[in-house]
């Protein structure tokens, strides 16, 4: 089966401080890719990050940076010095690739408030 | 480019009617997925589009629900006889897939509530 977990519903912090968005992932295929999605109040997702699951390298963008651990399926999520435009829902996804198959398969999201 | 985009942007209908959403993928993507999201959820999978064939459609996707993508280009997703449990965001997305890279863009959604 394949699922996504995200443990935490809400999260709150005050500006300026580092925050870490947990994600853990099943999945019985060696071929996979995790993503992270930022869902606004305006309700758009906005596409943040894609990793591969033959890339374990950590990745650095800017405030927001992804820690990518195969071996305890876990794709986390920190923004360094939060500001209050982080405030959003945040999703991980996971997309399986079999046959013609490629929906993402989502978490039920972590509801970041940054206060000010 | 423009992003995709999703009409209208908030339908409200009352039980047993019927309604269409249009969803105009980023040009030249050659897939396009429709989900379903509810309240404190993350987005569900409904079906999928490789240029104008549905490839797959999700167990969440019951018979009153059909979608259409003409010549590959935009796509429709109608609920027949709505009922109150229909009541979600319906977020379209596209990519363009070449071997296995592929990122999916989401459109601003359309909020269905069902009276």
């Amino acid at each position: 089966a394949q699922k996504v977990t995200q443990a935490q519903t809400e999260i709150s912090v005050v500006e300026k401080e580092d925050v870490t968005l947990d994600c853990v992932y099943e999945t019985r295929d060696t071929t996979y890719y995790l993503f992270w999605y930022k869902q606004p109040p305006s309700g758009e997702l906005v596409f943040l990050i894609r990793r591969n699951s033959f890339d374990e390298q950590n990745e650095i963008s800017g405030r927001y940076s992804w820690n990518f651990q195969k071996s305890t399926s876990s794709f986390n999520f920190t923004i360094t010095a939060s500001q209050v435009v982080d405030s959003a829902v945040y999703f991980c996804a996971l997309l399986n690739y079999g046959g013609s198959q490629g929906n993402l398969i989502f978490g039920k999201g972590t509801k970041l408030s940054v206060k000010p | 480019d423009t992003g995709v985009s999703q009409n209208p942007r908030h339908k409200i209908t009352k039980r047993g009617q019927n309604v269409t959403f249009r969803c105009d993928p980023i040009s030249e993507h050659n897939r396009l997925y429709w989900y379903r999201q509810t309240l404190g959820q993350g987005p569900e999978f409904l079906t999928y589009f490789q240029n104008e064939a549905q490839l797959e459609k999700s167990r969440l996707l019951s018979d009153r629900f059909s979608a259409e993508r003409p010549k590959g280009s935009f796509s429709t997703l109608e609920i027949q006889r709505t009922e109150q449990g229909d009541s979600a965001m319906y977020l379209c997305a596209s990519s363009f897939r070449r071997g296995a890279q592929e990122t999916q863009y989401f459109g601003p959604g359309t909020r269905l509530l069902v009276l």
